[in-house]
């Protein structure tokens, strides 16, 4: 079974300039989670999805942040302009159900330098 | 509102001696306790959780951690280690109750020496 899967891996870019993240949850997961994780910490949760709908993006920056879930399954992670703060690790999760006992899957990561 | 604290920041530790890895949580309500483990450059993998029942909870790679209530603690323990088990470890909580919001301590690097 093929986990999650993340592109880019790694990307740099300058501020100011946009960089979009994608992610490919585990087939039949309807759960799909972006964490924010910065050096030296654990990941922090941006957005959450049960299927195409956004349940909880209260710790989403909308002035700059979006994400969207097409059909329910692939999902984008966006950031129009990047500022230098940006720079972390952008985490893909998924699972199965959409409980709070569920066990999340990872995906390796994107790893974002704003220069 | 939830938090995790993960004592140890870095522990170093002998290849085939014990070790523990400290998590303490608060929260103000019931919660499942979770421990994932972080390879470099991989994603983050499940090691075990407390959902209810038996304190003691077994995971994958040797691992278990025991669920103290009174204490609010979730320590992580392996009875001997190997090199392999160098990565990162997080500890995590989420309530069960009141929405649903998973919080991850800052993590704890385990370095195993040979």
């Amino acid at each position: 079974e093929a986990g999650v899967v993340q592109s880019p891996r790694y990307k740099i870019i300058e501020k100011k300039q946009p960089v979009a993240f994608w992610c490919n949850p585990i087939s039949g997961h309807n759960t799909l989670y972006w964490y924010l994780q910065n050096l030296g910490q654990g990941p922090e949760l941006l957005i959450r999805y049960e299927n195409e709908e956004a349940v909880d993006d209260s710790q989403l920056p909308k002035d700059r942040f979006s994400a969207e879930r097409l059909k329910g399954v692939d999902s984008t992670l966006k950031i129009q302009p990047a500022e230098l703060g940006d720079s972390a690790v952008y985490l893909c999760a998924s699972s199965l159900g959409t409980g709070e006992s569920d066990e999340q899957f990872f995906g390796p990561g994107t790893r974002l330098t704003v220069l | 509102a939830q938090s995790v604290t993960q004592l140890d920041s870095q522990v170093p530790v002998f290849e085939e001696a014990p070790v523990e890895l400290r998590c303490n949580y608060s929260s103000s309500v019931s919660v499942y306790l979770f421990w994932y483990v972080q390879y470099p450059n991989q994603g983050l993998q499940l090691l075990l959780k407390y959902l209810s029942g038996s304190t003691l909870v077994k995971g994958i790679n040797g691992f278990e951690a025991e669920f103290n209530k009174s204490q609010t603690s979730f320590h992580l323990r392996k009875p001997s280690v190997h090199i392999s088990d160098t990565a990162e470890y997080f500890c995590a909580v989420t309530r069960n109750t009141g929405g649903f919001k998973t919080i991850f301590g800052a993590g704890t690097r385990l370095f195993v020496k040979a």
